[in-house]
């Protein structure tokens, strides 16, 4: 079970659109649309801003949307805002009762 | 609304054990609805998943972790608790505890997100 992949860093200027991937192989991503994301603000405990792939709890922004296309996942972040700055993990269920998280990813609002 | 809480010593001594527990108020941890869970976050790099635990006992783990990992529930207190032996510098992290709503239809039910936190609490290993 190993680490689904995250870019390290992405950035975008207020307004733009900014989509960060998540790269898991067919054990994870790419056989179950259970992929989640999570938001976390420096010394705060993680947010959950999607989840089942594609579903917003309530009370989060319509600005972000989760989609899947084979082995990755990607969340997409439209009209950033200053306060979106912050670190976003996606997870996988990868069967057998087992999740996996991402390496993480840090997105700079410029 | 439903609120968890870490707690337990925040420094423990290599090969060790490691015990946390994480109280839930504002509602039960009885339920079918949720299983519970730890993930950890060492300092400066990302999120682990620990185990999972439902109400009724039922335990899930991290492949890597398995061997030295125990989470137990007591519903009576509203509590589940982490036990982490053979603790090394390489467990120093946060951990946080977490519900997990429940998907899927009976007997396939699954949990696959966290959707309530708690704050998280530091556990370093050290002598």
């Amino acid at each position: 079970q190993s680490a689904l992949t995250q870019p390290a860093s992405v950035s975008g200027s207020p307004g733009q659109s900014i989509t960060i991937s998540c790269t898991g192989t067919s054990s994870d991503v790419g056989s179950y649309s259970l992929v989640s994301w999570y938001q976390q603000h420096p010394g705060k405990a993680p947010k959950l801003m999607i989840y089942e792939g594609s579903k917003r709890p309530s009370g989060v922004s319509n600005r972000f949307s989760g989609s899947k296309s084979g082995n990755t996942a990607s969340l997409t972040i439209s009209g950033l805002q200053a306060e979106d700055e912050a670190d976003y993990y996606c997870c996988s269920y990868a069967g057998s009762s087992t999740l996996v998280f991402g390496g993480g990813t840090k997105l700079t609002v410029l | 609304q439903l609120q968890l809480q870490e707690s337990g010593p925040g420094l423990v001594k290599p090969s060790e054990t490691l015990s946390l527990t994480c109280s839930v108020s504002g509602g039960s941890l009885s339920t079918s609805s949720y299983y519970w869970g730890w993930i950890r976050q060492p300092p400066g790099t990302g999120l682990e998943w620990i185990g999972t635990i439902y109400y009724s006992g039922t335990t899930y783990y991290n492949p890597s972790l398995k061997s030295r990992v125990t989470i137990s529930v007591d519903t009576s207190k509203n509590q589940f608790s982490l036990k982490l032996s053979s603790v090394t510098a390489a467990d120093t992290a946060v951990y946080y505890c977490a519900r997990q709503p429940s998907s899927g239809y009976y007997p396939n039910y699954y949990y696959s997100y966290m959707d309530v936190w708690g704050k998280g609490t530091t556990v370093t290993v050290s002598s």
